[in-house]
């Protein structure tokens, strides 16, 4: 079962902050905080993971709470493109296997 | 550096008959993963390989199912038998291990219709 709870949509105007929340609260030490995104009929795209501290690349940013109990994914400057679901996931890496949640719609408008 | 490829795209096909679908992993990724998605749900894991080697299955592999990685490399996926439950888009993912965290990465997916 998923491990994780995200609001099921979500909406953002263009060029604004897309801010996405995800609780965690059971995470294990040794788990990672992972986020995907699914663009209507295309397969998961990968955008970023983290395990206790923030991460940054060029998709988006993830902000782990000092707890890890909760995450937040942002979007700096939303697009019509970032129209998708996403979806927050813990992973320990021995599992081998993503346990995928109904994760969040993410509406950009323009 | 090419992605995952799945092959084909799309699938429709007559209940009873046998289809397979192939995939392609990211060059040099040792674990290859199969998971299903049905409309409006998420993704949901199948079975995996390290390597050449199926590692774990899930209980949603029926004994219709079959999938191979014969030389570690690309990997098939058959189905027997085909039901209309079937009916799903089949996603095919790949990691490097061991490598930190094991990030998968995904194809673009082959969607099966079953009539």
């Amino acid at each position: 079962d998923a491990k994780t709870t995200q609001p099921p949509s979500m909406d953002c105007a263009e060029g604004r902050a897309a801010n996405l929340p995800c609780n965690h609260s059971t995470i294990s030490g040794n788990e990672y905080v992972y986020w995907y995104r699914q663009i209507h009929s295309q397969g998961p795209q990968y955008i970023i993971h983290g395990l206790k501290n923030n991460e940054t690349n060029e998709m988006a940013s993830l902000i782990i709470t000092e707890d890890r109990k909760s995450s937040t994914l942002i979007l700096p400057h939303a697009t019509l493109r970032d129209t998708a679901v996403y979806y927050c996931i813990v992973y320990f890496n021995r599992a081998q296997k993503l346990v995928f949640g109904q994760g969040t719609r993410l509406t950009i408008n323009p | 550096d090419t992605g995952v490829s799945q092959d084909p795209r799309h699938k429709i096909t007559k209940r009873g008959q046998n289809v397979t679908f192939r995939c392609d992993p990211i060059s040099e990724h040792n674990r290859l993963y199969w998971y299903r998605q049905t409309l409006g749900q998420g993704p949901e894991f199948l079975t995996y390989f390290q390597n050449e080697a199926q590692l774990e299955k899930s209980r949603l592999l029926s004994d219709r199912f079959s999938a191979e990685r014969p030389k570690g490399s690309f990997s098939t996926l058959e189905i027997q038998r085909t039901e209309q439950g079937d009916s799903a888009m089949y996603l095919c993912a790949s990691s490097l291990s061991p490598g930190g965290a094991d990030t998968q990465y995904f194809g673009p997916g082959t969607r099966l219709t079953v009539l």
